[in-house]
């Protein structure tokens, strides 16, 4: 059974770094059938895929945080991170890890899930 | 961005009976890359369907989906108590991949 459980400070100051990192069990980073994904949930809202990566390296995005946002990758430590950068309230969100199954180069569906990290931006 | 819009917001269903939630496609979602999850409060989201109408791996009969195009439908028959929470739907034809503000099936 695939497992993946996010950690990291649940409190980040405006204006700096968001930091997550994902665990996967169960499974391997190393497997080239999968992307290894972020994504969030605002309050009482709906989600945001913030990006994803695939083992080679390749990362794909969000548009509207890419400039704020680098997901990097290791396969040693079967783990996957966040950066997000520049934060503001508006980044107040329950943060989610997710396994994608690759249909194609450039589409998936996430099939095994973590149970979130609520990180609240406030100084 | 393709925007995804679910309705109803809330839907009010009696266990037993049949649930039907719509998605609605700004665009054409490419292939029929529509997935459905189920999300119950404080837990992840769990994938129900994906290819407009495949059940995931341990996920009963009763539910199905279906829909091509622009207009996709998440059936639930014969609703069971633990059925009754938030369903999402989420087109991952074109990027960026994205979710729809979701429904929730109430009592």
């Amino acid at each position: 059974q695939v497992q993946l459980q996010e950690s990291g400070p649940g409190l980040v100051k405006p204006s700096q770094t968001l930091s997550l990192t994902c665990s996967v069990s169960g499974g391997s980073t190393s497997d080239g059938s999968y992307y290894w994904s972020w994504i969030r949930q605002h309050p009482g809202k709906g989600l945001e895929v913030i990006g994803y990566i695939y083992y080679s390296g390749t990362t794909y995005y969000n548009p509207a945080l890419q400039s704020r946002v680098t997901i990097s990758l290791d396969t040693s430590k079967n783990q996957f991170s966040l950066k997000l950068t520049s934060v503001t309230a508006a980044d107040t969100a329950v943060y989610f890890c997710a396994r994608v199954v690759i249909v194609t180069d450039v589409s998936g569906y996430n099939d095994y899930w973590g149970q979130g990290t609520l990180v609240t931006v406030s100084s | 961005e393709i925007v995804l819009t679910q309705s109803p917001g809330t839907l009010s269903v009696s266990p037993g009976e049949r649930a039907t939630l719509s998605c609605r496609a700004s665009q054409s979602v490419s292939r029929g890359f529509l997935a459905w999850y189920q999300q119950k409060p404080g837990q992840a989201p769990r994938l129900l369907i994906y290819g407009a109408s495949s059940r995931a791996t341990g996920i009963p009969d009763r539910f199905s989906g279906s829909g091509f195009g622009t207009e996709f439908t998440l059936t639930i028959d014969r609703l069971e108590p633990e059925d009754f929470t938030f369903y999402y739907c989420q087109q991952y034809g074109s990027s960026p991949w994205t979710f729809g503000q979701g429904t929730k099936v109430e009592i």
